[in-house]
């Protein structure tokens, strides 16, 4: 069964500071990875993903994320936060063969930039 | 590109009431979800269709139904809706794969 762990509901930062958020997951096989991005009152954006090839994968709004198979990790970053960031953010893990390609998310990262 | 759309936005229902939500998307992928979000639970897939004609249970399916009505729409039904159902509801579309999945704005439901 694949697993996602998203360390810290709450990350504050600083306008202009490095945005880290950080996810780990467990999965069996070689997995799919995402970052989606949900402001208030919307859906889900994808941010980025990661299926194959590069490790590090860029995504929307200046964010990326390495992919890191000895850490299990998948974590998020963006050099330099800006206000319009600030929303809740969700890492999501699928299997690369399976019935139906389910997502499995973890429980979320809500980010508040100060100004 | 309308992307997927669900209906309604908002809903108040009483204990014991029933209701279907509706979602349809028009970008013909094959397979279609029902996920709910609850605040620290991340999202929680409720049921899924693979492709058209095949639906599953997910991880918190009890108290809900679903139906593929064709390839475009899936449908989620609460027969006899408890307060524990107060949540809200995404429907999500995919092409499978690595493709991620398109969300709708979701259904804010409230059951009192």
């Amino acid at each position: 069964a694949q697993s996602v762990t998203q360390l810290g509901s709450h990350v504050s930062v600083s306008e202009g500071a490095l945005v880290l958020l950080r996810c780990n997951y467990s999965s069996s096989v070689p997995p799919y990875l995402f970052w989606y991005v949900q402001y208030p009152n919307q859906g889900l954006q994808l941010l980025l993903k990661y299926t194959t090839g590069a490790t590090l994968v860029k995504g929307i709004n200046g964010f990326e994320a390495e992919f890191k198979k000895s850490e299990t990790s998948f974590h998020l970053t963006k050099p330099s936060a800006h206000m319009s960031d600030a929303a809740e953010y969700f890492c999501a893990v699928s299997g690369r063969v399976g019935y139906g390609n389910k997502l499995v998310f973890g429980a979320g990262t809500i980010l508040r930039v100060k100004s | 590109n309308a992307g997927v759309t669900q209906t309604p936005k908002f809903q108040v229902l009483k204990t014991g009431q029933s209701m279907t939500l509706q979602c349809a998307q028009d970008m013909n992928h094959n397979s279609m979800y029902w996920y709910r979000q609850d605040p620290g639970m991340g999202l929680r897939l409720i049921y899924y269709s693979a492709s058209e004609g095949t639906t599953d249970k997910g991880e918190v399916p009890n108290g809900y139904n679903v139906s593929r009505l064709n390839k475009r729409e899936f449908s989620l039904r609460l027969e006899s809706a408890a307060p524990s159902q107060t949540s809200v509801y995404f429907c999500a579309s995919s092409e499978g794969g690595g493709f991620g999945y398109t969300f709708g704005s979701g259904t804010r439901l409230t059951v009192v």
